[in-house]
């Protein structure tokens, strides 16, 4: 039921390219879905987040699509940058719980 | 603005010794704090979290501890270290409970 599973686990996109990530949610309860951003060695960094009430959120390059039926969310990022090559990690938020499950992570490289 | 603050950023520890990790948050107030650990290469697993001062909910059952002295203040200790307690420490924080930010993290390495 707390399980979020990501994919895929490597991907490797061209610059100018769409980077596509895919997460996949159980638990009817979450209902905050937020992406994050990690380059080795540091944090996390919150990227964007979307509630079930909306089916996309876009800011900037960076868009959510949620598909409350298929328990489905996922990260497109647009024109695609070396800049970009980063791990990236969805997860959710069962608010009654306060916890944030994550994805396994997709290490995304962008080739110059 | 609001920052968050880990320290000390490295740690090599041998077997059985005590830890002692610190997490504090600027320009907020009553935030919820987070413990996170991030195997290499992994994802992250929650371990602790403080809805406020004295407040601590453990998610998993392992030989650490977490405590909130004040507001803005929290600590994951260990009275004696295992193999298995090496990772990435993230700390995070939020506000009414949605959106978390990460602190810069500690890498432990237990020896």
């Amino acid at each position: 039921q707390q399980q979020v599973k990501q994919s895929p686990q490597s991907l490797i996109v061209q610059k100018g390219g769409i980077s596509i990530i895919n997460c996949a949610y159980e638990n009817t309860a979450f209902d905050y879905f937020p992406w994050y951003q990690q380059f080795p060695g540091k944090g996390p960094a919150l990227l964007i987040a979307i509630r079930p009430d909306v089916s996309e959120k876009k800011e900037g390059r960076f868009t959510i699509s949620f598909n409350k039926s298929a328990k489905q969310f996922s990260l497109h990022i647009m024109d695609s940058q070396p800049g970009d090559s980063a791990t990236y990690f969805c997860a959710s938020l069962d608010t009654g719980r306060r916890a944030l499950t994550f994805g396994s992570g997709t290490r995304l490289q962008v080739q110059p | 603005s609001q920052t968050i603050h880990q320290w000390p950023a490295t740690l090599v520890q041998p077997v059985g010794s005590p830890l002692s990790l610190e997490c504090t948050v600027e320009g907020t107030s009553n935030p919820n704090l987070y413990w996170y650990r991030q195997a290499a290469g992994r994802g992250l697993q929650l371990l602790f979290y403080s809805v406020g001062i004295g407040q601590i909910s453990s998610e998993v059952p392992q030989n650490l501890s977490a405590s909130r002295p004040q507001d803005r203040q929290f600590i994951l200790s260990s009275k004696k270290l295992l193999l298995s307690d090496s990772g990435f420490y993230l700390c995070a924080w939020s506000v009414q409970g949605l959106a978390q930010y990460f602190g810069p993290g500690t890498r432990l390495l237990v020896l």
